[in-house]
């Protein structure tokens, strides 16, 4: 089975510009969560969603947004880039809430 | 809120040795899920266990045991029989299990070497 997917692998943007990652989570998994990691605030949850519905969110200000669709495949947007938007940005699925999360391998956003 | 910490930001150990990680954490909720995740250099996040907290016993997989201690709010990860391989970022993190809240918090980690 194939494990989760994160596109792109490595981003490069410069400030105030906006930018899409995508997760596609293991086949039958319907929540998918996303993190951000930095060396400064460690790792944090961004939102989680389970059946195209946002459940939960972190708190991170309104520039970053997500969604799900059918397949379950989720996407992040962060609009309006700042410096302090560098980071690792992690997607997790599972079958459910509270059962093994499956990390993906992350795409790494550099804000120049 | 809860949080979770860990005091440890570097141990090492040597090759075929033991090692606990250790963890505490701070939760009103009596009933949630407490985990250990493994980052190794590659970064790909990896689950090592999981434990629930309704349950005594304690979980193991393997080499790698933990001691919870549910009044204490402390959740330590023993890793017996260290090997190379071991070497990696260590995460404890917690879940609350009711619904509208789900997302896991993460400690700051711990970096474990292993001395061959």
């Amino acid at each position: 089975k194939a494990g989760v997917t994160q596109t792109p692998r490595y981003l490069i943007k410069t400030r105030g510009q906006q930018v899409t990652l995508s997760c596609s989570p293991i086949s039958g998994h319907r929540s998918v969560s996303w993190y951000q990691q930095t060396p400064g605030q460690g790792l944090q949850f961004l939102f989680e969603y389970f059946s195209e519905t946002q459940r939960n969110k972190g708190n991170f200000p309104g520039r970053f947004s997500g969604r799900q669709f059918s397949n379950s495949r989720s996407e992040m947007n962060v609009s309006t880039l700042e410096l302090g938007d560098s980071a690792l940005y992690l997607c997790a699925s599972s079958l459910e809430w509270g059962f093994e999360q499956f990390f993906g391998p992350g795409t790494r956003l550099t804000v120049l | 809120a809860q949080t979770v910490t860990q005091s440890q930001p570097e141990m090492s150990v040597q090759e075929a040795e033991t090692v606990t990680l250790s963890c505490t954490y701070d939760t009103s909720e009596s009933d949630y899920y407490l985990f250990w995740y493994k980052q190794p250099p590659s970064r790909q996040m990896i689950l090592v266990i999981r434990q629930e907290a309704y349950k005594q016993q304690n979980a193991t997989e393997n080499r790698f045991s933990v001691n919870f201690q549910k009044a204490a709010k402390s959740f330590s990860l023993k890793i017996s029989d260290s090997q190379l391989g071991d070497a990696a970022m260590y995460f404890c993190a917690y879940s609350p299990t009711n619904f509208g809240n789900e997302k896991l918090t993460f400690g700051t980690g711990t970096r474990l070497t292993i001395i061959p």
